[in-house]
């Protein structure tokens, strides 16, 4: 399995809301990773898990709240979010620096739109 | 800090032709690696190809090769025969040996003419 899934596809959310984003994935891979995209940009790494510890927190504000219950499964839990934050949020994963092999296996995203 | 440099933010070519995308990039280190990254209109981003720093042999994929050029930092991707398949934003990447971080560049959209 050389997939990475994400849940739910797309999402909208009130301003008042609690969601969660959930990743998963079967590749073995120790190290995981949540980015923000808005259309046309590059990825913008938010927060890295390696061995399901956090490793990296890109100065994410608080109502973003990430988790890493297993090696498998990555989770982004959301609250109190403004419009803003509207973006594609993409899953990654890979094996952990230091490896002769650390490309990013990306997933779809959800596309996240807050009212 | 390391930076990546894409200055083509829109680049089209007719199907069956080859295309070229630029690709520079700033570093101190000697050991990294470098990544291009392919991503659909509305569809998963995908590797196209990478290569390690260490390795003066360029990178074939396929269709898409690069051309590696350490000392001028330098790494653009050719691709071969273009599809209509190979409509993208395609990003390069780099990636320092033993950092968990993707440095990306702007993009570069490309578009294949029929």
């Amino acid at each position: 399995d050389t997939e990475v899934t994400q849940t739910p596809k797309h999402l909208v959310m009130g301003m008042t809301n609690k969601k969660s984003l959930k990743c998963e994935q079967h590749m073995g891979h120790r190290a995981m990773y949540w980015y923000k995209q808005k259309a046309k940009k590059p990825p913008e790494l938010m927060f890295v898990y390696s061995y399901e510890k956090l490793s990296i927190n890109e100065s994410v504000p608080s109502r973003f709240s990430p988790e890493c219950p297993n090696s498998s499964l990555l989770n982004l839990h959301l609250h109190a979010l403004q419009p803003e934050d509207s973006a594609l949020y993409l899953c990654a994963s890979s094996h952990p620096s230091g490896t002769s092999y650390n490309e990013q296996f990306f997933g779809p995203g959800t596309r996240l739109t807050v009212l | 800090a390391q930076t990546v440099t894409q200055s083509q933010p829109e680049m089209s070519v007719q199907e069956a032709e080859t295309v070229t995308l630029s690709c520079t990039y700033d570093t101190s280190e000697s050991d990294y690696y470098l990544f291009w990254y392919k991503q659909p209109p509305s569809r998963q981003m995908i590797l196209v190809i990478r290569q390690e720093a260490y390795k003066q042999q360029n990178a074939t994929e396929n269709r898409f090769s690069v051309n590696f050029q350490k000392a001028a930092k330098s790494f653009s991707l050719k691709i071969s025969d273009s599809q209509l398949g190979d409509a993208a934003m395609y990003f390069c990447a780099y990636s320092g040996q033993g950092a968990q971080k993707l440095v990306f560049g702007q993009g570069t959209r490309l578009t294949i003419n029929p």
